[in-house]
């Protein structure tokens, strides 16, 4: 089984407004660590936000939240107001194990995201 | 975050050569990790870079095709050995764990190296 599923190839988006990005998960560990990447045409991997799976309050970095529902096992990215610059391919990836685990990821297929000016 | 560089950026090479990609981070840190990325696919974990000793190699990689070395804390290679087409990638180092701090929140990537394998 798929540990990391990200179910939208490509999405579009209009400028300035909200995009949710699907993410699902599997894993038995209770301990664990979900995490956004966003890769433009340029290929390098940029780290978007964190949420681990203790953390009680989902997680927020300026336009990225992450909506955290540990039951259903997704970890969704919304960025709101979107921006031109925005269009790039988002990666969820997955730590499992706890803190002294190591950090080894597995990643999701990813989500391409366009944004229509 | 550290500065992560990687040298070449990018190569095309012949079948059956080999290419050394080198990775080099401006603070010590506690975690090494290569990752391969195929054309339009998603990122593949090589090994974990060990400081001092070998690496750990994810089901599916072997050291004799990609032999890794870290030296120190702020420094690993990883070698494409006999190369094929199939070895077409981009290859990113990351990293975690800088200058002492808690490691399981963050993983930052190299720039990576775009390979091309005629």
């Amino acid at each position: 089984a798929q540990k990391i599923t990200q179910t939208q190839p490509g999405m579009f988006v209009q400028e300035k407004e909200a995009v949710t990005l699907d993410c699902t998960y599997d894993t038995s560990d209770q301990s664990y660590g979900l995490f956004w990447y966003k890769q433009p045409s340029s290929g390098e991997m940029i780290f978007l936000i964190y949420q681990g799976s203790y953390d009680e309050q989902n997680a927020t970095e300026g336009r990225y939240s992450l909506n955290f529902q540990k039951a259903r096992k997704s970890a969704n990215l919304v960025i709101s107001a979107s921006q031109l610059g925005d269009s790039a391919m988002y990666f969820c990836a997955m730590r499992e194990g706890g803190d002294n685990a190591g950090n080894m990821l597995t990643f999701g297929g990813g989500t391409r995201l366009m944004v229509k000016p | 975050s550290a500065v992560i560089s990687q040298k070449p950026s990018r190569d095309i090479c012949q079948r059956g050569t080999s290419l050394t990609i080198q990775c080099q981070v401006d603070s010590q840190v506690t975690m090494m990790f290569w990752y391969r990325q195929q054309p339009g696919q998603s990122l593949t974990l090589i090994a974990t870079a060990n400081q001092g000793s070998e690496a750990t190699y994810e089901s599916g990689f072997v050291i004799d095709k990609f032999p890794i070395s870290r030296p120190n804390l702020t420094f690993s290679t990883l070698t494409v050995s006999n190369m094929s087409p199939e070895d077409s990638s981009i290859y990113l180092c990351s990293v975690a764990g800088l200058a002492g701090r808690l490691s399981y929140n963050e993983q930052f990537f190299g720039p990576g190296t775009r390979l091309t394998v005629l």
